[in-house]
């Protein structure tokens, strides 16, 4: 079956780095996806990683693949008040499937 | 290059109701995907338009329809409305094996 399961809820304080954490049960998952969305808003791509791949950097974010685990985890280094969002982990077996979504994680940000 | 769009933007409909919401797909993407984000859940797959055909399904009631136009534009249609359907629903276009990129969704109500 597919299914995409993270935790509810994080809190960080500014400037410390967050690690929002996801597991996957699809074993044909090619694209493992990060999306992020504020309150009110669509959902905005943060960055994905390929199933052959086990890291992936883009500025303050790192993503992490233990493809054998099936966990994936997102670290959003100097935690800003402006990274206070829900964080969606989802997957999809190629890039124009459908993609399964986790139910997301709230990052709330503490002073 | 105008992104993904969507109307309405807000809805409000009574049960039993029919709905047509419109999504726009981004500049050179023939694929539009809906997606219903019921509050403090993930976004769930409804269905996939290819070439004016529904290419993939997911686990909704036929009340949920829709329809691709030759110029790529999409429409999700939901007849006989209940209360459950308030959501916010999402599309997302895509060009064949390309990221998909998603829309700031269209809020629905049903009182």
């Amino acid at each position: 079956g597919e299914d995409v399961e993270q935790s509810l809820f994080l809190s960080v304080r500014e400037g410390d780095s967050s690690v929002i954490n996801c597991t996957y049960t699809d074993s044909s998952s090619t694209y493992l996806y990060w999306y992020k969305q504020e309150p009110g808003a669509g959902l905005q791509l943060l960055t994905y990683i390929f199933s052959n791949m086990d890291m992936k950097q883009d500025q303050r974010l790192t993503v992490l693949l233990n493809k054998k685990d099936k966990h994936l985890s997102l670290r959003i280094a100097d935690t800003q008040t402006g990274d206070s969002a829900i964080y969606f982990c989802a997957e999809s077996r190629s890039r124009d499937d459908k993609i399964i979504f986790g139910k997301g994680t709230r990052l709330h940000i503490l002073p | 290059d105008a992104g993904v769009t969507q109307s309405p933007t807000h809805l409000i409909k009574t049960r039993g109701q029919q709905v047509t919401l419109r999504c726009s797909p981004k500049s050179g993407h023939d694929t539009v995907s809906w997606y219903q984000q019921a509050l403090g859940q993930g976004p769930q797959f409804i269905f996939q338009y290819y070439e004016e055909e529904e290419r993939q399904r997911g686990n909704f009631p036929d009340r949920f329809s829709g329809h691709q136009y030759p110029n790529y534009s999409s429409e999700l249609n939901v007849n006989a409305l209940l209360l459950g359907d308030s959501a916010l629903y999402l599309c997302a276009s895509s060009y064949p094996s390309q990221t998909q990129y998603f829309g700031p969704g269209t809020r629905l109500l049903v009182l």
